[in-house]
């Protein structure tokens, strides 16, 4: 069966530090794996999909099959980066299994 | 248009009462999903539509809940004889099913406390 989960519930940084947001799944198939962010106030929007490798907002993520880790990384982190993140697997039918999220809290 | 959109945005309502929700897609995104997410957790996947077919039933849906898009545009949620367990936050997605294209815009949700 497939599964997200993102061990930590609450990560607190300060302003500048480097992030690391947590995220194993297990899956049969080929993953297609997702970070979606949800702003204070904001619906949850999509920040980056791994079949893309791109840079977000300063934030990557790279697929570790090895290790079945997907794990958001952001050199520096800023306090508009304070938000919920999601870890979302997508499964056949287009469907998102979401891990339990991890909220960012970047001190000034 | 402006997104995804659903109403109402808040709903109280006691125990044993019917509740009905609705969601509008983007306009030309032919799938829409629902999803149920309550207090510190992610989404979980409930039902989802591609045009106006319901292709898939997550097992948390019991027979108390049921969800309808008539005509391919707009969906419905409602649950029936609602319990303490439904309250939760209710979000419906959507999404422009082509090959290679997997983002799913949400709407605001709509939260539910059952009483």
């Amino acid at each position: 069966a497939q599964r997200v989960t993102q061990p930590e519930k609450l990560l607190s940084v300060f302003k500048g530090a480097p992030v690391e947001l947590k995220c194993n799944y297990s899956y049969s198939g080929s993953p297609e794996l997702f970070w979606y962010v949800q702003y204070s106030r904001q619906r949850l929007q999509l920040l980056l999909r791994h079949i893309s490798r791109e840079s977000i907002k300063g934030f990557t993520a790279d697929l570790n099959k090895g290790e079945t880790s997907f794990h958001l990384k952001k050199p520096f982190a800023q306090e508009e980066d304070s938000a919920m993140y999601y870890c979302a697997l997508l499964r056949a039918g287009n469907m998102l299994t979401f891990g339990g999220g991890t909220r960012l809290m970047v001190k000034p | 248009d402006t997104g995804v959109s659903q109403d109402p945005r808040h709903k109280i309502t006691k125990r044993g009462q019917n509740v009905t929700f609705r969601c509008d897609p983007i306009s030309e995104h032919n799938r829409l999903y629902w999803y149920r997410q309550t207090l510190g957790q992610g989404p979980e996947f409930l039902t989802y539509f591609q045009n106006e077919a319901q292709l898939e039933k997550s097992r948390l849906l019991s027979d108390r809940f049921s969800a309808e898009r008539p005509k391919g545009s707009f969906s419905t949620l409602e649950i029936q004889r609602t319990e303490q367990g439904d309250s939760a936050m209710y979000l419906c997605a959507s999404s422009l099913w082509e090959t290679g294209t997997y983002e799913q815009y949400f709407g605001p949700g709509t939260r539910l406390t059952v009483t």
